[in-house]
This record gives structure tokens, sequence and C-alpha cells, in this order.
């Protein structure tokens, strides 16, 4: 059955530093999205992109994220200048055309920053 | 605004007994309903949906969930429940639109004891 796969499972990072989260959406899926979840509470909604641009994005993806597809099948979650309350479990998911506004989600990268 | 209410933070049951988690969320014209289950340290995995058709669904390991449109509910519920079952259960609800996000509630803890 295919999935959604993140890498690294956990990455840990010092303040200021530049990270890229990775995700490999299930293939001929269409749209991608990324979701943070900040230990003990809910997941939240970052952003969503379809057909190579950003569709929507929440109040949290600032100027410090940004997200990338590369080369049609990752799908990337950069976050410039990490601050401490960036440490969250990142959440990647891919939806297809079929799928009917189901989302498949990845493992999540557990991202910590000092 | 769009929300999605889940009043219990915590529901402490025993074994073998059952349990229900609620879920609300606020009116739309059309919406599409998820319950997904987070075991600790691990990522989102879905439990069941409500896309269309029966009110009454039913997921994986012996859950269901009624959809109640007058209510704006989306309750889940388990006849007996095992201490497998512990874990943070998150509903989720899709309002449509462009981009299908989801919108997560706060999470319930399910903490069976035996």
């Amino acid at each position: 059955e295919p999935e959604v796969t993140q890498t690294p499972s956990h990455q840990v990072t010092q303040m200021g530093q530049e990270v890229i989260l990775r995700c490999v959406p299930i293939s001929n899926h269409l749209y991608f999205y990324w979701y943070r979840q900040i230990l003990g509470q809910k997941v939240e909604f970052l952003v969503s992109f379809y057909n190579n641009e950003i569709s929507e994005k929440s109040e949290i993806f600032d100027d410090q994220f940004s997200v990338e597809r590369p080369d049609g099948s990752n799908f990337t979650l950069k976050i410039r200048s990490t601050k401490l309350e960036d440490s969250a479990m990142y959440f990647c998911a891919s939806v297809g055309r079929s799928s009917y506004n189901e989302q498949f989600f990845g493992p999540g990268t557990r991202l910590t920053v000092l | 605004a769009q929300s999605v209410t889940q009043l219990d933070s915590q529901v402490p049951v025993f074994e073998e007994a059952p349990v229900e988690l609620r879920c609300n969320y606020s009116s739309s014209v059309s919406v599409y309903l998820f319950w997904y289950v987070q075991y600790p340290n691990q990522g989102l995995q879905l439990l069941l949906k409500y896309l269309s058709g029966s009110t009454l669904v039913k997921g994986i390991n012996g859950f269901e969930a009624e959809f109640n449109k007058s209510q704006t509910s989306f309750h889940l519920r388990k006849p007996s429940v095992h201490i497998s079952d512990t874990a943070e259960y998150f509903c989720a609800v899709n309002y449509g639109g462009a981009t299908n996000k989801l919108i997560f509630g706060t999470g319930t803890l399910l903490a069976v004891q035996p």
C-alpha cells in the first residue's frame, strides 16, 4: 500500500540554523500539505501546495518558512532561521484526485531546536 | 469561523467498558469529518471518516462514529475498550474550499485502566 514518507524522523538543530524537512508524497497525488504539532497540543495547518504553488497558508507560516517541490517527487519544508518555538512534530500529507478529500499523513519529523 | 471542539481533554475508562469521545464542529453547508488516533511518539492514523451517505460510519479497531448534522457533531464510540486503545484521539474537519485543509480539535486522551 502506498504511503507518505518523511525524513528525517528526528532533527536536532541550534537556534538560528536552517533546516529542511523532507517528504515524499504518494505517487500521482496532486495536493500537498504541512501541519505542525507542538508537544501536547493540537495539530495545526501550516500550508497547502498545488500545481507548484502555495494555495493557502496559515498565520504561522511566516517569511521564515518556505515550501518547494524540487523534483516532482519530494516536497520540502524549509525553516530559514529556527527559533525555540519551532520545536514541534511536523507532518506532511497528500491528497489524490480520486481520494475524495482524504489526506494521507506521513509519520512526522520531530524537530528539536536548542 | 471554522472550528472543531473536543470538550473532553481526557477520558478515563475501565477496560471492557463503552466509551464515547465527543466532537462538535462549527456549522457549514458541507463538511468531511475524520477521526485520527495518535499513539505515544507516533504519527496520525486514520480511524474512520465521513464523506457522504450513511451517517453511521465504522472504522478500524471496532470504533464507529455518527454524523449528526442538526447537532453539528461527530462523536466517536466503542462498545468495549481495551488497554491498547489508550491513545490521543483527534477529530478533524475538512470544510471544503479550494485547499481542503483539515481543522483539528484539541484532542482527547483516552486512558483505559485495567
